[in-house]
Order: C-alpha cells, then structure tokens, then sequence
C-alpha cells in the first residue's frame, strides 16, 4: 500500500523570505500525480500545486514550486517570498494512476508559521 | 455553482447518538469522498463511491455508513457515536482521472460528549 510521510510537524519562515515543506513517498508505481494542498484557518482545502509522476520538469505556480526527486520519492514544496497568508496547514497527497484506483492519500501535515 | 456543500457545519452529539452528515455536489462529479480530519494525523478516508449505487470502505470505515443513490449526494451516518468519532469530516468530489484535484467542501466538527 502506498504511504505519504510529512515529517515537519511545524515549521516557522520570515516574512519574505524563502521555505521548503518535506514529503516523501512509498509506491511501487510508476503512474502517479502527487498534490499540495493548503488548508488555512477557514479550514477550505485549497489545492496549491500538482505533479504528474511522468513529466521531468517541475511544476511551478508563481511563488510556489516542487522540488520533485522520482527516485528518490520525494515532493518537496518551495514557498518563495513568503507572505503572511501562506500561513496554514500544508498537505501532500498522492493519487495512483493505475486503472481501477480512486484513492488520494494524505500526509499527515506541516502547520506552516509565517513571522512578520 | 456552489461547488461541495457540507451541513452542518457543527454539531455536538451525546454518546449513542445517531446523525447524518450531508454531502451534495452540484458539479455532476461521479467521484465523492469522505475523510476524517484529527490533530497530527492527517485526513484518513472513510468511505467513497465512484458513482450512484456504488460504495466502498476507506481506511476507517467502522462506525459508519454511507449511500449513493443520486450523483449529487453522499451522506454519511454514524451509529451510536462514540467520543473516538470526534473529528472534523470532510466530504470531497471529483471529476474522476487521477490528475483531477479533489474539491472539498468547508468541513463539519463534530464532538461527541
């Protein structure tokens, strides 16, 4: 069974500078997409960034980008010039893209504080 | 479009008690979700369909109960609550290809006392 691991239960990042969230992967899959989502005090989900397991590049959206190593099963979340509205809860996900399977896995978390 | 809409928004519940969450989309989505939320653990699945008349357990499933029978609805009932259901739930939808994001709806916290 695949597993998402967040080992950053917290982190805390300056007012305009930059940070970078954690989040490892198990599969034995080759056919993936792997997600961010940002959950602020509101409590929405918001989706911040998405990764297809078979594209090379990095995605990127504005300030936010992926540092996505396959071998190593790891999506990293880059967050640059920080802003006090990035202050949430950071969720990675992972959705096999296998025929037949439904499931989006969620990690546990990394609560994300942004000092002024 | 409303998008995922979740009631109640809150609600405390006696042990024993019994209450459905209710879930519709208006997005002709055929996925839907359920997830519970607890402190340091993440969302864990509960239950989900691929489309009306079809369900199936998640990680958690016991304590609760889901049907299908619309497109548009999915809700969950939880028997003789129990204060280990005390959570925040989250119902979610989506267009079904694994590139596709969830959407969610804004959640309910539920205590049970």
């Amino acid at each position: 069974a695949q597993t998402v691991t967040q080992s950053q239960p917290e982190m805390s990042v300056q007012e305009a500078e930059t940070v970078t969230l954690s989040c490892t992967y198990d599969t034995s899959e080759s056919d993936y997409y792997l997600f961010w989502y940002k959950q602020p005090p509101s409590r929405q989900m918001i989706l911040v960034i998405r990764q297809e397991a078979y594209k090379q590049q990095n995605a990127t959206e504005n300030r936010f980008s992926v540092n996505f190593q396959k071998a190593a099963k790891s999506f990293s979340l880059k967050i640059s010039d920080s802003q006090l509205g990035d202050a949430a809860m950071y969720f990675c996900a992972y959705r096999s893209g296998t025929s037949g399977t439904y499931k989006y896995i969620f990690g546990t978390g990394t609560r994300l504080k942004v000092l002024a | 479009n409303a998008g995922v809409t979740q009631t109640p928004k809150f609600r405390i519940l006696k042990i024993g008690q019994s209450m459905t969450l209710q879930c519709a989309q208006d997005m002709n989505h055929n996925y839907m979700y359920w997830y519970r939320q607890d402190p340091g653990m993440g969302l864990k699945l509960i239950y989900y369909s691929v489309g009306a008349g079809i369900t199936d357990k998640g990680e958690v499933p016991n304590g609760y109960n889901v049907s299908r029978s619309t497109t548009e609805d999915f809700p969950l009932r939880l028997e003789l609550a129990a204060p280990s259901q005390t959570s925040v739930y989250f119902c979610a939808s989506s267009l079904g290809a694994a590139r596709e994001k969830l959407f969610f709806g804004s959640g309910t916290q539920l205590s049970v006392l």
